[in-house]
This record gives structure tokens, sequence and C-alpha cells, in this order.
């Protein structure tokens, strides 16, 4: 399993675009790169699914470089709402799926006014 | 989406008492499920994994005869925390994967928050 790298935290003021970025050094081949989002007393939440180069959805973005050995989600213009913790898990998509999920540290961002 | 759902939300018992969380999917079938525990500030720890109609697979420093597990259908499993103790105070967590049209994502409980007396 492909160990997960993030900042412990990050503040950014509402309105501004913030940028997480996981280090996943020995990825696989067949691993797919997923972010989740977790409330306090709440299970997290799926935000976006990547392979490589840029995936977009109607919440985030997430950017691989061409070497995969990390990526960046991109949160636009973020308001209080978005004050949550933000997990980067590495795994294989198929043959069932993860075989085993473990969550890493993850980065809290704490949203301002 | 696909959503799957815990029960109880919360509960407080008494120190030697046993408790059942139950996890279920809703709207698919989940041939595996994992169990998670997360003390405050903290992030979530992988307790084990559990394949419908198979044992529980256990991660390493978790007692498997006091976090006893059940997988008994393709919608629900179970955790029963035996003979709790106030260190077991903890949010549990649960998620599924769907069986078919597997996309990797996983999809989890709203959690269950534990206190032992």
């Amino acid at each position: 399993l492909a160990k997960t790298t993030q900042p412990i935290s990050m503040d950014s003021y509402e309105g501004q675009e913030v940028n997480i970025t996981c280090s996943h050094n020995n990825i696989a081949t067949n691993d797919y790169i997923t972010w989740y989002q977790q409330f306090p007393s709440q299970g997290p939440r799926f935000i976006i699914q990547g392979y490589k180069t840029k995936v977009t959805n109607e919440v985030a973005s997430l950017f691989i470089p061409a070497d995969r050995k990390s990526s960046t989600l991109s949160l636009p213009r973020v308001s209080l709402s978005d004050t949550a913790v933000y997990y980067c898990l590495v795994g294989d998509r198929y043959s069932g799926g993860y075989q085993k999920v473990t969550f890493g540290t993850g980065t809290k961002l704490q949203v301002i006014p | 989406g696909a959503v799957v759902s815990q029960h109880p939300s919360w509960v407080i018992c008494k120190s030697g008492t046993s408790v059942k969380i139950e996890c279920r999917s809703l709207d698919f079938q989940a041939t595996t499920m994992f169990w998670y525990r997360q003390f405050p500030k903290q992030s979530l720890m992988l307790m084990a994994t559990s394949n419908e109609g198979s044992k529980a697979t256990y991660e390493q420093g978790v007692e498997k005869d006091k976090f006893l597990i059940n997988h008994a259908s393709l919608t629900l499993s179970t955790l029963t925390v035996t003979s709790a103790h106030p260190e077991d105070s903890s949010f549990y967590i649960c998620s599924a994967r769907p069986g078919l049209l597997n996309t990797g994502e996983l999809f989890f409980g709203e959690g269950s928050r534990l206190t032992v007396l």
C-alpha cells in the first residue's frame, strides 16, 4: 500500500483557492488517488478521484503530475463550510477495489472569515 | 449516491457491558466492509476488514475477541464491543464498497459515538 504524506494543517481566507498536496512516492501502476472530506463527528465523504493528469468535478479539481508521485487537491473559492479534514488515499481501484483502506494523517483546513 | 447507515449514532453504556453497532448499505450490496475507530483530533484507524460470509481480518493490535465483527449479509455488518471499558470510548465508523460497478469509492456511515462510563 502506498503511503501518503500531507501537511497537517492549513489556513485560508474565504474566497481564496486552496491547494492541498499529497505525496505518494511509492504509488503502484494500478493505484488510483482518491480524496475524502471529513467534518467533525461525521464519516468521510468522497470528493474526487483520479489516475493521471487533471480531473475536475463540481466541487474540486485534482492535479496529478506525470510521475504520479504526488497529487494536488484544489478547492476553488473556499467558504467557511469547507473547514474540514481532507484525506488523500491511494489504492488499487480494480480487482474488487481497495483490498485494505488505511488513512493517513489528513490535512485540517481552517477557513477564516 | 450510495448510502451507508450506522446505528446507533451515539450510545452510552456502563463499563463491562457489550454494545452492538450496525452498519447497513441501503441501496447496494457491499461485499466488503471496513470498520474504523477514530479518537479526538486523530485520523481514522482501520480496525478490521470484513467480507460477506467469511471471518473478518483484524489489524495488528486489535483484539478480535473484544471487537466482534459479523458480516452475515451483503447489506449488513455489525461490530460488537464486548465488555466495554472507558478506553473503548471512541467514534466508530464503517464503510462499504459495492460488489458491482465498483469504482473504488468507499461509502461511509455517519459514525457511532460510544461513551463507556
